[in-house]
């Protein structure tokens, strides 16, 4: 009965290198969120992934930020050339259904990266 | 989305019952009420969510009021495990938009006391 899992839990990199975070959805379950807790603030959602499709990437930064969902594999998060704001937990939902639906969102426990 | 209102912080004892109170007065016929929990270095946990009926299931109960503009979650019998921020979370169901995206407030922090 796995859940949506993500690695590593723990990034440490320095700036200017990449970081590239993993999400598996739960079994079962094609769509993939990606959201952002920076230190002291709630989540702020970044990006939706269906399989080979991004859906809505509205709340991710324009430069050094990509997300996939390849039709084998994990969904990616990949930050180029990080920068010390970068720090921050990073947490993937998935959900079944289409868009719209009434399906909740669950949440892996997330990739906390730092930047040294 | 509607707003949500909640308290900052409230306290129980443990084995008693918690009800966290969500106002959300702006809410509309088409949103559905959610409640997640956030454990310290954990991911958000999916609690329950509702349309206008209450709902109970193996964690929680969820009582929304009769003309929909609050909610309370309940937790029969708190535990120190249940020691968490609470987000209360009003969703737009359709086939349009961007429903999908959770909003996240400050929640409320449940300190569940020995």
């Amino acid at each position: 009965n796995a859940g949506v899992m993500q690695n590593p839990r723990h990034l440490v990199r320095r700036r200017g290198q990449e970081a590239r975070l993993r999400c598996s959805p739960m079994k079962g379950h094609s769509h993939v969120y990606w959201y952002r807790q920076l230190p002291e603030e709630g989540l702020k959602f970044m990006v939706y992934l269906q399989k080979e499709n991004i859906i809505d990437e509205s709340g991710m930064p324009k430069e050094r930020f990509s997300a996939e969902f390849p039709k084998e594999g994990p969904s990616i998060l990949r930050i180029q050339q990080v920068v010390r704001g970068d720090s921050a937990a990073y947490f993937c939902a998935s959900s079944q259904g289409a868009l719209g639906g009434n399906q909740p969102q669950h949440f892996g426990d997330g990739t906390r990266l730092s930047i040294l | 989305d509607a707003k949500t209102t909640q308290p900052p912080s409230m306290d129980c004892a443990e084995g008693r019952a918690a009800n966290l109170p969500c106002n959300h007065s702006t809410i509309s016929g088409n949103e559905y009420v959610y409640w997640y929990r956030q454990i310290h270095s954990q991911g958000p946990q999916y609690i329950i969510h509702g349309l206008k009926n209450n709902e109970t299931n193996e964690m929680a109960s969820l009582i929304i009021t009769e003309d929909r503009k609050s909610s309370t979650l309940i937790l029969p019998h708190a535990t120190l495990r249940d020691t968490a921020v609470y987000y209360c979370i009003v969703r737009v169901i359709s086939s349009g938009g961007s429903n999908y995206k959770l909003t996240f407030g400050k929640g409320t922090l449940l300190t569940v006391n020995p």
